[in-house]
């Protein structure tokens, strides 16, 4: 089975701190992308990328960069860590196929800002 | 712009009933529409995934259909038990690669 793994289930930071989240997956995937959740607002996405050292910004960029140094890795970064960024943050990641491009999810990081 | 409607936004049936979820899309133009699941606090877990030139995709007591022209999908839940109850949400992918993903239908099966 597929796993993408997030390293921090849950995570407190304080307002204008710099946040890395980690993100890995085990099957070898192309594309890997991070959306975030908010009642209300649904799933709504950050970044994607489709290689290693490639970035695609995605609906909601601001405030956010990401880093993919190595395939199996991306990691999603708050520049400077706001109240309005506390959210429940997903990590994803998919083949490159035309006809099986399930999406696989991590399990969340919950991100409290103060 | 792509927008993606799930109704109704919460569901209860008792145990054993048959159950539909409905999905809506406003732009025909999709690659794939995606089912998924979502428990609480957790992440998403793909049930099924249609492609734009299929009508409908099974997996064990689920079925799931797509009418492309309609901007419609069905999730089709036969048999339902407590442990189905989750979070349904349904996906498009559209071009560019994103997926746009519905609200979501929460269903609660009650014993």
């Amino acid at each position: 089975d597929v796993k993408v793994t997030q390293s921090s289930r849950y995570l407190v930071k304080r307002t204008g701190e710099k946040v890395f989240l980690e993100c890995v997956q085990d099957m070898d995937h192309e594309n890997m992308f991070w959306y975030r959740q908010d009642p209300g607002l649904g799933l709504r996405l950050i970044y994607f990328s489709y290689d290693v050292k490639m970035k695609e910004k995605g609906d909601i960029p601001e405030g956010y960069s990401v880093s993919r140094e190595k395939k199996e890795r991306f990691s999603l970064i708050l520049e400077s860590a706001s109240t309005n960024q506390t959210s429940m943050y997903l990590c994803a990641s998919s083949p490159w196929s035309s006809t099986n491009e399930k999406l696989f999810f991590g399990s969340g990081t919950q991100l409290s800002v103060l | 712009k792509q927008e993606v409607t799930q109704i109704p936004a919460a569901l209860s049936v008792p145990e054993g009933e048959n159950l539909v979820l409905n999905c809506s899309f406003t732009d025909s133009a999709i690659y794939n529409l995606q089912w998924f699941r979502q428990d609480p606090g957790k992440g998403l877990t793909s049930l099924l995934l249609i492609q734009s030139s299929q009508r409908e995709q099974t997996s064990g007591r689920l079925n799931a259909s797509l009418d492309k022209s309609s901007g419609r999908s069905t999730l089709y839940i036969a048999a339902s038990q407590p442990g189905d109850s989750a979070t349904y949400l349904c996906a498009v992918k559209i071009q560019g690669g994103k997926l746009i993903f519905g609200q979501g239908t929460e269903l609660s099966v009650k014993p």
